[in-house]
């Protein structure tokens, strides 16, 4: 049973406009979330977290949303850039537990 | 450059045989963490060492074992291989047991055939 799902396989948005990547997860017990992006032939780098205290967490054009209540975490990217093309993972951790991934969602930035 | 290494970077074998794949993780960093990769899978973790002692376990079938040795580099042993084992696999690294930042090598990719 997957506790942390990414519904959409892929994304693809204009340059400039805004990236939005979803991601839902099951257990509330889960106090740290975060954002990996990878490249092809890389492995994944960490990107943006958030812990549960917080409900939103900028880092330059990203920024993190968590809604606890819902248990939805998003990723906004605003604005796209081509270089942004990859495939974006969302990770949660309860305690210190090793990292739980999604299955990750593919974004494609079309300039 | 993470700054952890992986090797091989590609491994083609054949089912039944036995493989191992080596991690070197960053510079002052005690833990290492497995995952894999299948096709349509996200990253499955595998396992955890943390300064040499196994830490965590996730969904290790029991044909695989790991180990961290006193450099801190480890190894992870993949046995009786079937067609299924084919996956992009991960080493990551960091400071503490529970740090959320982790470094990820580049992986090693399995073919079995």
């Amino acid at each position: 049973d997957q506790q942390v799902k990414q519904n959409s396989p892929s994304l693809s948005v204009q340059e400039g406009r805004i990236s939005i990547l979803n991601c839902d997860y099951t257990n509330s017990m889960f106090d740290y979330f975060l954002w990996y992006k990878k490249y092809p032939a890389e492995g994944p780098t960490f990107l943006i977290s958030i812990s549960s205290i917080k409900d939103k967490n900028e880092d330059g054009r990203f920024t993190v949303f968590l809604n606890k209540s819902a248990k939805h975490l998003s990723l906004h990217i605003v604005p796209s850039q081509p270089g942004d093309s990859a495939v974006y993972f969302c990770a949660v951790r309860s305690g210190n537990t090793p990292l739980v991934f999604g299955k990750g969602t593919r974004l494609s930035v079309i300039a | 450059d993470s700054g952890v290494t992986q090797t091989p970077k590609h491994l083609i074998t054949a089912t039944g045989q036995r493989v191992t794949l080596r991690c070197s993780p960053r510079s002052g960093d005690l833990s290492v963490y497995w995952y894999q990769q299948s096709l349509d899978q996200g990253l499955q973790f595998l396992i955890q060492y943390y300064n040499g002692e196994e830490r965590a376990k996730g969904n290790i079938l029991e044909r695989f074992s790991a180990q961290q040795f006193p450099d801190l580099h480890s190894e992870l042993n993949l046995s009786s291989l079937e067609l299924g084992d084919s996956a992009l696999y991960f080493c990551a690294s960091s400071m503490g047991q529970g740090v959320e930042k982790l470094f990820f090598g580049s992986g090693t990719q399995l073919s079995v055939l």
